[in-house]
């Protein structure tokens, strides 16, 4: 079954840190992956996607993120955060090809520091 | 950049009652998704829409539940006799077809 995993369900890091969450998940072939940002009162925006080649892939806001297909891993990264990113981040999975659609994690709700 | 717009922002409704989720999608788009968020849980697909009919549906989406594109330009959700259990953020999403959907800011239902 079709599945995202995000273990961290809330994380605390204080204005500067560098950032990570984890995503993993559980699919047939290897998906497209996402990564969505909900700010508050805000709908779901695309921070990145994963679709193929370099497995770095740079998003919106300084984000970034790496495909791993042997820990079917798709971590967020940020080298330093921002009070501005204290938000719930989503990671979602999605086929190759048809319209099925996207699967997503619970979430991580970030709260950024002074 | 276009956004997907939906309406109201909040609904509060009595257990029984009909209720109607609005969406106004991104105008050139072609597939349509209606998705929720249970309180806590993860966002969950209920329905997808394309060339005026549904595409896919999941679980959830049961007999109570029904989409429409009336006007081309409006995308609703409707429950017929919401349940205490139907309390969730509704989003809508729009695409042109295959991976970049657009969400918008969703309607939170609250069933008493």
């Amino acid at each position: 079954a079709q599945s995202v995993t995000q273990p961290d369900i809330h994380i605390t890091v204080s204005e500067g840190a560098s950032l990570e969450l984890r995503c993993n998940y559980s699919y047939g072939a290897t998906p497209y992956l996402f990564w969505y940002v909900q700010s508050p009162g805000q709908g779901l925006q695309l921070l990145l996607k994963y679709f193929s080649g370099d497995t770095l892939v740079q998003g919106i806001k300084g984000f970034e993120a790496e495909f791993k297909r042997s820990q079917s891993s798709f971590n967020l990264r940020k080298p330093s955060v921002h009070w501005s990113d204290a938000a719930e981040y989503f990671c979602a999975v999605g086929p190759r090809a048809g319209n099925t659609p996207l699967v997503f994690g619970k979430g991580t709700r970030l709260s950024v520091i002074a | 950049e276009p956004e997907v717009t939906q309406t109201p922002s909040h609904q509060v409704t009595q257990m029984g009652q009909e209720v109607i989720l609005r969406c106004v999608p991104i105008s050139n788009h072609l597939y349509f998704y209606w998705y929720r968020q249970i309180l806590g849980q993860k966002v969950e697909f209920l329905v997808s829409f394309y060339n005026n009919e549904i595409s896919e549906k999941s679980e959830i989406f049961d007999d109570q539940f029904s989409v429409e594109r009336p006007d081309g330009s409006n995308f609703t959700l409707k429950i017929r006799s919401t349940k205490l259990e139907d309390s969730a953020m509704y989003f809508c999403a729009s695409s042109l077809g295959g991976e970049k959907l657009f969400f918008g800011s969703g309607t939170q239902l609250s069933v008493l």
